[in-house]
């Protein structure tokens, strides 16, 4: 079965500082990966995805992530995170023709002003 | 509506009583899944449904969860003879149909229960 692993549960930053976010999955053929956002007492949303095509995927609010087959890796990274990006930060994968998303455990992100 | 939308947000139950969660999808989205996130947990997967096939249990915890979606819409989570290590936030997400490319999941508010 796919597993996602999020190394990261608890991360927390000065605003203006570099993030990056891991996420490895376990399955080795085609996979489709998302990163969702859980701001606080708001409904999970989508910040970027991967299908195909450039393994550099550009999201909202300035994120990015880059899927490395190599590595099974899809970590989201942005350069200078702010206050409003305080939120639990979740990894999910959708493979091998699954239409499950397998979510990884999230990680969640303080932003001190 | 505009989003997926979930009732009650919030129920309190007494152990060994039955409840009811609702989900009504994003209109036109034949996909629909019941996640289930405890404190500190990522989401546990319990149930899919496509269009009018037969869903998918394979994540439903016990005998006392159950789920259907009537007319290919609205679904009903219910779990029987609830228990403490129930309590948790319940999702709902629904998607386009899952073979077409854009098939991100989009998510209701949940519903947060507590068995007491």
């Amino acid at each position: 079965a796919q597993s996602v692993s999020q190394h990261n549960h608890h991360v927390i930053l000065s605003e203006a500082a570099s993030l990056e976010l891991g996420c490895n999955y376990s399955y080795g053929g085609t996979v489709n990966l998302f990163w969702y956002v859980q701001y606080p007492g708001q409904h999970l949303q989508l910040l970027l995805k991967y299908f195909s095509g450039d393994p550099l995927v550009k999201g909202i609010k300035g994120f990015e992530a880059e899927f490395i087959k190599s590595k099974f890796s899809f970590n989201l990274r942005k350069p200078s995170v702010q206050w409003s990006d305080t939120a639990e930060y979740f990894c999910a994968v959708k493979s091998g023709g699954s239409y499950i998303p397998t979510f990884g455990r999230g990680t969640s992100l303080i932003v001190h002003p | 509506g505009a989003g997926v939308s979930q009732s009650p947000s919030n129920k309190v139950t007494e152990k060994g009583k039955d409840v009811e969660l609702r989900c009504d999808p994003i209109s036109g989205h034949t996909a629909l899944y019941w996640y289930r996130q405890s404190l500190g947990q990522g989401l546990e997967f319990l149930i899919y449904f496509q269009g009018n096939s037969a869903p998918d249990k394979s994540g439903l915890p016990s005998d006392r969860f159950s789920a259907e979606r009537t007319g290919g819409s609205v679904s009903t989570l219910t779990i029987q003879r609830t228990q403490q290590e129930d309590s948790a936030v319940y999702l709902c997400a629904s998607s386009l149909k899952s073979g077409s490319a854009n098939t991100e999941a989009f998510f209701g508010q949940g519903t947060r229960l507590t068995v007491v």
